[in-house]
């Protein structure tokens, strides 16, 4: 069975960085897009970024285009998200998923870790 | 606001059957498959429809999903406790390049 877990979540002020990681097992890692989404308290779903199978291709969502950027590394069958100049909207818990039925589809989401941007 | 629109809340009864819609416009349900997911608080999401009407194996049949022109459904029949959860439906976005997803629709079983 696929098994996606984060990791580095946790509490960072206005303007800081964090880094967020998703180990993947039970997959053909390089095979599949990966995704971060994410639901600030109290709201929906929200996507927050998209990334190939081979890495050659990324896509932000408008909210964090310039801030956030996303990375693989296949031999280790994990994916990362580097999040950057945040803001306290970003708060919120963050899923990595994979795309299993369809190329970019987040299909198969992990647990998620809380991040909060507060001072 | 979302791209996507949903109605906020739903209800039925243990038994019952309950159709939970979304709309959206030609850059995404209008032109991409839809897919519909479950979400139960402090839980991972879980995909329930993919490709407009297509489930992943372990979905019972009683769910089932609908896509026509710029909108889609989810259907819920034989309503069980357990399916009480929010429910998003959510479509690949070609002019954001992204995915949208609903605003989400909280399902009571009464």
């Amino acid at each position: 069975e696929v098994q996606l877990v984060e990791s580095g979540g946790g509490l960072v002020q206005p303007g800081g960085s964090l880094r967020l990681s998703c180990a993947a097992s039970a997959i053909t890692f390089s095979s599949h897009a990966m995704s971060w989404v994410r639901q600030a308290p109290g709201k929906g779903l929200e996507w927050v970024s998209t990334i190939s199978g081979s890495g050659d291709n990324t896509y932000f969502a408008d909210s964090v285009k310039g801030r956030f950027t996303i990375s693989r590394d296949n031999s280790k069958n994990a994916v990362s998200l580097q999040m950057n100049s945040l803001r306290a909207e970003d708060t919120a818990v963050y899923y990595c998923a994979s795309a299993i039925y369809d190329p970019l589809s987040p299909d198969y989401w992990g647990q998620g870790t809380r991040v909060s941007v507060s001072s | 606001q979302s791209v996507l629109t949903q109605p906020p809340s739903a209800s039925g009864t243990p038994g019952q059957r309950v159709t939970i819609s979304c709309s959206g416009s030609s850059s995404n349900i209008g032109t991409n498959t839809v897919n519909w997911y479950q979400h139960l608080p402090g839980t991972a999401p879980k995909l329930l429809v993919y490709n407009n009407n297509q489930r992943p194996s372990g979905v019972p049949d009683r769910f089932s999903a609908s896509k026509s022109g710029t909108s889609a459904s989810l259907a819920i029949s034989g309503l069980q406790s357990e399916d009480e959860a929010d429910y998003y439906c959510a479509a690949w976005d070609d002019s954001l390049n992204g995915w949208v997803f609903g605003g989400g629709t909280k399902l009571t079983v009464l």
